[in-house]
């Protein structure tokens, strides 16, 4: 079964610095996809970025980019220029390329504080 | 707004009772998913349907059931109901099972 770690419960970063967020999953698949989720105190869930396995090169979306290392299955979130509006959960989470099912396998999610 | 709703959007109740919650997809999304985001558990898959069909099982107790229904709107009942049970209940859509996820809003329940 695959699973996914996020091994920092609490982050911090001040205002326009930047901070990573790290994840590592377990799976012994070859084609899956792999995300990360912004949950503000809204409770809402965004999507943040996506990354395909069989890509080599690293998705970007604006200030967010990912280190994508299929080797070492690891996954970090790189979150630029830091903004208060960035504070919130974020999830690390992996899918799988393969059958029909596509659920979402999430981490326990790291809590980002941004300081003015 | 990800275009999926679901009601209510809080629901307060006593243990031992039953409830249901609510999910519209999106449009033209075929598919449905619920998660369960419990301070424990954290976010965990429980059932997902296409075009009406169960499709797949992840953590559902035998005490939850969910439907599709013919115009794709989801329910997803809870009965017998325990102070555990109390959590973030989400709804996603997507247009077919490996396609993007968008979330619903969330119901929050509270088993008192």
């Amino acid at each position: 079964a695959q699973t996914v770690t996020q091994s920092q419960p609490e982050m911090s970063v001040q205002e326009a610095e930047t901070v990573t967020l790290s994840c590592t999953y377990d799976t012994s698949e070859s084609d899956y996809y792999l995300f990360w989720y912004k949950q503000p105190p809204s409770r809402q869930m965004i999507l943040v970025i996506r990354q395909e396995a069989y890509k080599q090169q690293n998705a970007t979306e604006n200030r967010f980019s990912v280190n994508f290392q299929k080797a070492a299955k690891s996954f970090s979130l790189k979150i630029s220029d830091s903004q208060l509006g960035d504070a919130a959960m974020y999830f690390c989470a992996y899918r799988s390329a393969r059958g029909s099912q596509g659920n979402l396998i999430f981490g326990k999610g790291t809590k980002l504080s941004v300081k003015p | 707004d990800s275009g999926v709703t679901q009601t209510p959007k809080h629901l307060i109740t006593a243990t031992g009772q039953r409830v249901t919650l609510r999910c519209s997809p999106r449009s033209g999304d075929l598919s449905v998913y619920w998660y369960q985001q419990s301070l424990d558990q954290g976010l965990q898959f429980l059932i997902q349907y296409y075009n009406g069909e169960e499709r797949a099982k992840g953590n559902i107790l035998e005490r939850f059931s969910a439907q599709q229904f013919p115009d794709l709107h989801s329910e997803l009942n809870l009965s017998s109901l325990e102070l555990g049970d109390s959590a973030l209940y989400f709804c996603a859509s997507s247009e077919a099972p490996l396609y993007e996820q968008y979330f619903g809003p969330g119901t929050r329940l509270t088993v008192t």
